[in-house]
Parts: C-alpha cells; structure tokens; sequence
C-alpha cells in the first residue's frame, strides 16, 4: 500500500525566487491538504483541493497557490519567496468522506536564504 | 488565545511510567481530536483520534475527552525510550468543510532508561 510521497525532499532558494513542491497522495484517497511547519511550532494549515479545486484555504497570502491533478497528485507553489517562507512543508491525503483522518508525507524542507 | 493549547515540554518520565500529555482548546465547536507523534526530522504520524466524550484505548495509549471542560488527553502507559518524541493536539470543527486540522505547538516528551 504506497503511502503519501513528497518531492523533493530538501530545497534551497534564495530570496524572491519561486518554488513548486509536489505532492501524490496515499492509494485511493483523493483529497490533499497542504501545511506549513515552521521550526517548533505545530503544523498550519495552508488549503486543501478536491476534485482539483481547492475547497478551502489558510491564512495565507495568494504567494501560496495549488494545483490538484485528475490523478489526485497535487502542486504547492510559492512566489516571491521571502526567509519566513523557511519551514517543512507538508502533503496530507484523505479521502474526501472522512477528510478528519489525514495522513502526512514526509515533507519538503524548504530553506530560503 | 491561540485556538489550541498544549505545555511545549519538556516532559521527562522515566522508562515504564506514565506519560501524560494534555491539550486545551477554545473552540466550543471543535468535534474531531486527533493526536500525532512526530519524531524530530520525521512528519507528524497519526496514532490515535476520538469523537465522543470519554476514553479510547489503543494498546498502550489511551485517549481522554472532556468537551465540557474543553480538554483533550493523552496517556501512554509503560513509556519506553521510542515513545521520546514530540506529541501534536489537532482539532477540526463542526461545519468546518472538512479537513482543516488546527494543532497545537506540540509537547516535547524525553523517556529515560
């Protein structure tokens, strides 16, 4: 049973640069939520997509944008990326009945300098 | 307030105790409890949820909720050294449209041989 896969594991960028994260969900779930953990805090949720729109969203700025594929498989874009950006960046996949139950990838770190 | 609130640690108990992790929450609404461990550079793992008030018990984790009280626990018997990792409160609420998790910063919990 594949579980929820996140490319690429680590990423550096600079300043201002853009960065797209992705994203394929556990076998047979068909809803993927995206979050952002900083250094010691909890995980924040960003927006989450189903049937590939998104179905709700975060406190975050429209830098932060998705993307859900027909296969489910999902992209996280960041523009305009600035240091607070730093964080792991995490996929959770669910299904869409019981979007309560989610399971993580293990994340992207993303480090901006 | 933040929207959910729990003691970041650390907590130390030695090896066979009990370890008791607690939880608070602000809103009344809140209807799904989740609580993930995640080992440091790792994702969160989901190891145990509750809807209803009360206890649920999985092996040696037993889950506690008080709605009226506005609190949420976590108990783990015969704490061994791989249970030393950080623990995450979620919540989701009622009308929310699905799957927006909202976690606390975490309890960091140290199990001593």
């Amino acid at each position: 049973d594949a579980g929820v896969t996140q490319s690429p594991t680590h990423l550096i960028k600079t300043r201002g640069q853009q960065v797209t994260l992705r994203c394929s969900p556990k076998s047979g779930h068909d809803t993927v939520s995206w979050y952002q953990q900083a250094l010691g805090q909890g995980p924040q949720f960003i927006f989450q997509y189903y049937e590939e729109e998104e179905r709700q969203r975060g406190n975050f700025p429209d830098r932060f944008s998705g993307h859900q594929f027909p296969n489910y498989s999902s992209e996280l874009n960041v523009n305009a990326l600035w240091l607070g950006d730093s964080a792991l960046y995490l996929c959770a996949s669910s299904l869409a009945g019981d979007t309560d139950t989610q399971y993580f990838g293990p994340g992207t770190r993303l480090t901006v300098l | 307030q933040k929207e959910v609130e729990q003691n970041s640690g650390p907590l130390s108990v030695p090896e066979g105790a009990i370890a008791s992790l607690n939880c608070t929450y602000s809103d009344r609404g809140s209807q799904s409890f989740f609580w993930y461990r995640q080992y440091s550079g790792k994702s969160p793992e989901l190891i145990m949820f509750i809807y209803s008030n009360g206890d649920k018990e999985d092996g040696r984790f037993t889950a506690q909720l008080n709605k009226a009280s506005q609190y949420v626990s976590l108990l783990i018997r015969d704490s061994q050294p791989s249970d030393s990792a950080t623990y995450l409160c979620a919540v989701n609420l009622i009308g929310n449209q699905g799957g927006k998790l909202i976690f606390g910063q975490g309890t960091e919990l140290s199990v001593k041989p």
